[in-house]
C-alpha cells in the first residue's frame, strides 16, 4: 500500500505481558516516528530513527519501552512487563527526512487489563 | 514551560461558512508549524506546513497563517462542508530535532 501500516490494529495484553507492535513506514522515507495518543489529547512524542540509526529516544517513558529499526525499513515498538497506564494509541509516522511532512498509520490500540 | 494552546471547545459552524482555528504557543521557536486532520479511530493526516518565514500558505480551500512574533497560527476552511468536520492538530517542531509537539486539537462541526 501507499501509506503507513500498522499493525496489530487493536491489541489486549494482561498486566505483566510483553507486546510488540509493528510499523510499516512508506517505502523511501528515511525518517520513522513513534507517538502516544491519550484520549482526548494530541500525539506525544516516544522516539525517532533516521534509517537504523535512533537519534532520539528521550520521550520513551520508561525503560521497559524499547524500539528498534534494524534494517532502516520496518520498525517494531515492544514495551516489556505492560503496565495499566501503557493503555493508549501508538501511533507511528514517517517522512522523506528533516523537516519534512509527516505521515502517519491508523496506530494500535493498546489495552492492558 | 512549554505550551500549545488550541480551542479545547467544539466549533460549531454551518456549511458555507468560514472555520477558523488558532493556536497559540509559548516558549518554544519553532522553525515550522504543521497542521493535521484526525478522523475519530485513525490516525492524524497532514494537511499543510508553513515554514517560520512564509506568513501564508494556501491549498485549496484551506489557509494557514504563522506569525513568529504574536506566536500563532490561524487555521482557516472555507466554504465549509459536513464532510469537513474531524479534529485539527497544530504541530510544531522543536528547533534542531525533528520531533513534533502537538496541541490537544480542536473539533470542528460542520452542521448541514
Amino acid at each position: 500500500g501507499a501509506g503507513v501500516s500498522q499493525s496489530p490494529r487493536y491489541k489486549v495484553a494482561k498486566r505483566g505481558q510483553d507486546v510488540a507492535l509493528r510499523c510499516d513506514p512508506i517505502s523511501g522515507h528515511v525518517s520513522l516516528f513513534w507517538y502516544q495518543q491519550a484520549l482526548g489529547q494530541g500525539p506525544e512524542f516516544l522516539t525517532y530513527f533516521q534509517n537504523e540509526a535512533q537519534l532520539d529516544k528521550s520521550g520513551l517513558p520508561s525503560d521497559r519501552f524499547f524500539a528498534e529499526r534494524p534494517e532502516g525499513s520496518v520498525s517494531t515498538l515492544k514495551i516489556q512487563r505492560t503496565q495499566q497506564e501503557d493503555s493508549a494509541v501508538y501511533l507511528c509516522a514517517s517522512s522523506l527526512g528533516p523537516e519534512q511532512p509527516q505521515h502517519f498509520g491508523d496506530g494500535t490500540r493498546l489495552s492492558i487489563l | 514551560s512549554q505550551k500549545i494552546e488550541q480551542n479545547s471547545e467544539a466549533l460549531n459552524i454551518q456549511e458555507g461558512k468560514t472555520a477558523t482555528l488558532t493556536c497559540n504557543y509559548t516558549n518554544y521557536s519553532p522553525a515550522y508549524l504543521q497542521w493535521y486532520r484526525q478522523d475519530p479511530g485513525r490516525g492524524p493526516v497532514f494537511l499543510l506546513l508553513i515554514r517560520e518565514n512564509e506568513k501564508e500558505k494556501r491549498k485549496e480551500r484551506l489557509k494557514v497563517t504563522f506569525d513568529t512574533t504574536l506566536k500563532q497560527s490561524l487555521f482557516h476552511i472555507t466554504a465549509s462542508q459536513p464532510a469537513d468536520s474531524a479534529t485539527y492538530l497544530c504541530a510544531l517542531d522543536k528547533r534542531g530535532n525533528n520531533r513534533l509537539a502537538f496541541g490537544k486539537g480542536n473539533q470542528v462541526v460542520v452542521i448541514p
